[in-house]
């Protein structure tokens, strides 16, 4: 089966803009993870969504940063007025059940680069 | 803040040698994770070591875990050309809601 799908691939913005970054979960998978890795380091958590429940946002860096998720499928994250800060790979995962035993499933990423 | 830690920060070997690669942690845990990732884009999960767990296989993997010295440890055997990549342990926040991961350490398997 199809796994995690995330787009663009890579965006290119100028500072000031805003972003949208999309992200196709696993069919079925109920838990969805937003990560950021800048380069040369490992991943920062930014958001967890886990089936109704609120949202874990206790990772997202600013008020420039959010995301949403329909149901228990798509999600996105939006970054409004980027900075060159943000300049990094958006990772979004997805697990079956949000258990702490769950195996994350990570797509190939968005390489996001701010001018 | 970073949980995990991983020694050493880059790796050089050759094909058919052993790699081994350590990583630290801050809190207790429930598990501890291994993941692999390519070319700085999506990551592959390797293996998954319970807290009640001291070691565990999975191919020529081979993973320990330490909870007394809060630490794992990584060995791949047999090295080949397609195992460079950059690895990452990772363990789960207080909530239980996000993987924790540390910088990684980039391994380069020559042939």
């Amino acid at each position: 089966g199809a796994g995690v799908s995330q787009s663009p691939s890579n965006k290119v913005t100028e500072k000031g803009k805003d972003v949208e970054l999309r992200c196709d979960p696993i069919s079925g998978h109920t838990a969805l993870y937003w990560y950021r890795q800048r380069l040369g380091q490992g991943l920062e958590f930014l958001i967890y969504f886990q089936g109704n429940s609120a949202p874990d946002k206790s990772g997202l860096p600013s008020d420039r940063f959010s995301a949403e998720r329909t149901g228990e499928s798509v999600s996105t994250l939006t970054i409004q007025r980027t900075q060159q800060e943000d300049s990094a790979v958006y990772l979004c995962a997805s697990s079956p059940s949000g258990r702490r035993t769950d195996t994350q499933y990570f797509g190939p990423g968005t390489r996001l680069t701010v001018l | 803040s970073q949980q995990g830690e991983e020694d050493p920060q880059a790796l050089s070997i050759q094909e058919g040698e052993n790699a081994t690669m350590n990583c630290s942690y801050k809190t207790s845990i429930n598990n501890l994770q291994w993941y692999r990732q390519n070319s700085g884009r999506g990551l592959v999960h390797l293996i998954l070591i319970r807290s009640n767990e001291r070691e565990k296989h999975s191919g020529r993997l081979r993973v320990t875990l330490d909870t007394s010295k809060k630490s794992s440890s990584l060995l791949i055997t047999a090295s080949r050309a397609a195992d460079t990549a950059s690895y990452f342990c990772a363990t789960l926040n207080q909530a239980g809601t996000a993987l924790i991961f540390g910088k990684g350490t980039t391994l380069s398997v020559s042939s």
